[in-house]
């Protein structure tokens, strides 16, 4: 079963402007991580944000930002002020045991 | 430290051919993980080894598959009689043991062509 939701087709946004990335989440466990790694054209997973599941507030790295909503079983990942180097694959995955389970990734291209 | 790395970062062979990828890991970080990536998918967890234990395997990892990590620093992944499913993106991550929120650190990532 899908452990990792990100649903959205791909998505092209203005730089500087703000952009959304929607993942949803499926665990019984009461302890776990959310995690969001961007992946360049180069291949390498770069991590961006973390959020734990008895964290009380939401994660925030420079322009990243985690819209953890946890009775929805969402963590959605917000950029602000986009830059074209933020174009890339965005990843969501959720730590279990010791594993983390990745979705299958939002595409964002930012524009001039 | 520069990070996790692996070598190398691209690898062609033919059907049949084996094929032998290395990591290695940020030097304080005593777990080390594989996952296999296919286009337009997300990584899939391999195995990961503690130190020198390999800790977990996933169904994914076939008896063609081995996976070492003989003195606890870099690891290698083997994979015997390569099929033409095998191409994908193998990446490495690392972290150091402890609280289970530790943020996995991924190397470049070696992609496989088996034509």
């Amino acid at each position: 079963a899908q452990k990792i939701t990100q649903t959205q087709p791909g998505m092209f946004v203005q730089e500087k402007e703000a952009v959304t990335l929607d993942c949803t989440y499926d665990t019984s466990d009461p302890s776990y991580g959310l995690f969001w790694y961007k992946q360049p054209s180069s291949g390498e997973m770069i991590f961006l944000i973390y959020q734990g599941s008895y964290d009380q507030q939401n994660a925030t790295e420079g322009r990243y930002s985690l819209n953890f909503q946890k009775a929805r079983k969402s963590a959605n990942l917000v950029i602000s002020a986009s830059q074209l180097g933020d174009s890339a694959m965005y990843f969501c995955a959720m730590r279990e045991t010791d594993r983390l389970a990745f979705g299958k990734g939002n595409q964002v291209v930012v524009i001039p | 430290d520069t990070g996790v790395s692996q070598n190398p970062r691209h690898k062609i062979t033919k059907r049949g051919q084996n094929v032998t990828f290395r990591c290695d890991p940020i030097s304080e970080h005593n777990r080390l993980y594989w996952y296999r990536q296919t286009l337009g998918q997300g990584p899939e967890f391999l195995t990961y080894f503690q130190n020198e234990a390999q800790l977990e395997k996933s169904r994914l990892l076939s008896d063609r598959f081995s996976a070492e990590r003989p003195k606890g620093s870099f690891s290698t992944l083997e994979i015997q009689r390569t099929e033409q499913g095998d191409s994908a993106m193998y990446l490495c991550a690392s972290r150091t043991s402890g609280e289970l929120q530790e943020t996995q650190y991924f190397g470049p990532g070696t992609r496989l062509l088996v034509l």
